[in-house]
């Protein structure tokens, strides 16, 4: 039982390139999360799905992309990294109907 | 719109002293959470409180949400160096937002 994973732990990025971040989890819930931590800003959250094949944005999703095509698995993707989107990225899972939430251990991400 | 404040930002203790971290709103909250990030760790979620006046207790963590359910405190007694990392509020609209968090180094 892994929990919530998180592919990859790191990553540095040149400013234009592509790439997808990928969580999954084996706990059979509903909900995910896509967030974003930067220092003195706590969390932000950027997208998340109540289920497979919806998403919905948060407070800061510009510049990203998700999808979630199967209920494991819930994608972040950024088509044109920029350096504002260095950060550390975490995404959460959580039971329908409950607002307790379950992270992943985070993919720190710096774009050049 | 609606404002949550936590306070302080930052607290540095002497092992065996008390910290007490705050998350403050503006307008009345249906719940709150409380969640613990050790230093490169990820938040991990503490408790959950729903009831106006609730106090909860975990070993020498105490948890309370305010009357009026617009503000909730952490309290620590005696402080040990294992309870380093950020404490971070949470408090749900349609959907979770969390509070800036409080960070504690605690000095043995």
């Amino acid at each position: 039982n892994a929990g919530v994973t998180q592919t990859p732990k790191f990553r540095v990025l040149k400013t234009g390139q592509s790439m997808t971040l990928l969580c999954a989890q084996d706990m059979n819930h509903e909900y995910m999360y896509w967030y974003r931590q930067d220092p003195g800003m706590g969390l932000r959250l950027i997208h998340y799905s109540v289920g497979e094949g919806t998403t919905a944005k948060g407070e800061v999703p510009d510049g990203y992309n998700v999808s979630r095509l199967k209920k494991q698995n819930f994608l972040l993707g950024l088509e044109s990294a920029a350096p504002s989107q260095t950060s550390v990225y975490f995404c959460a899972t959580g039971l329908a109907g409950t607002d307790t939430q379950y992270f992943g251990p985070g993919t720190r991400l710096t774009v050049l | 719109g609606q404002q949550v404040m936590q306070i302080p930002q930052y607290q540095h203790v002497q092992e065996g002293e008390d910290f007490t971290t705050y998350c403050n709103s503006s307008t009345t909250l249906s719940n709150i959470q409380w969640y613990k990030q050790r230093p490169g760790g990820h938040p991990v979620f503490l408790i959950q409180l729903v009831k106006s006046g609730e106090v909860k207790k975990q070993k020498r963590l105490t948890f309370q949400f305010g009357e009026a359910k617009k503000n909730s405190s952490l309290h620590i007694t005696a402080t040990q160096t294992t309870d380093v990392g950020t404490y971070f509020c949470g408090w749900n609209t349609d959907k979770l937002i969390f509070g800036t968090g409080t960070r504690l180094q605690v000095f043995p």
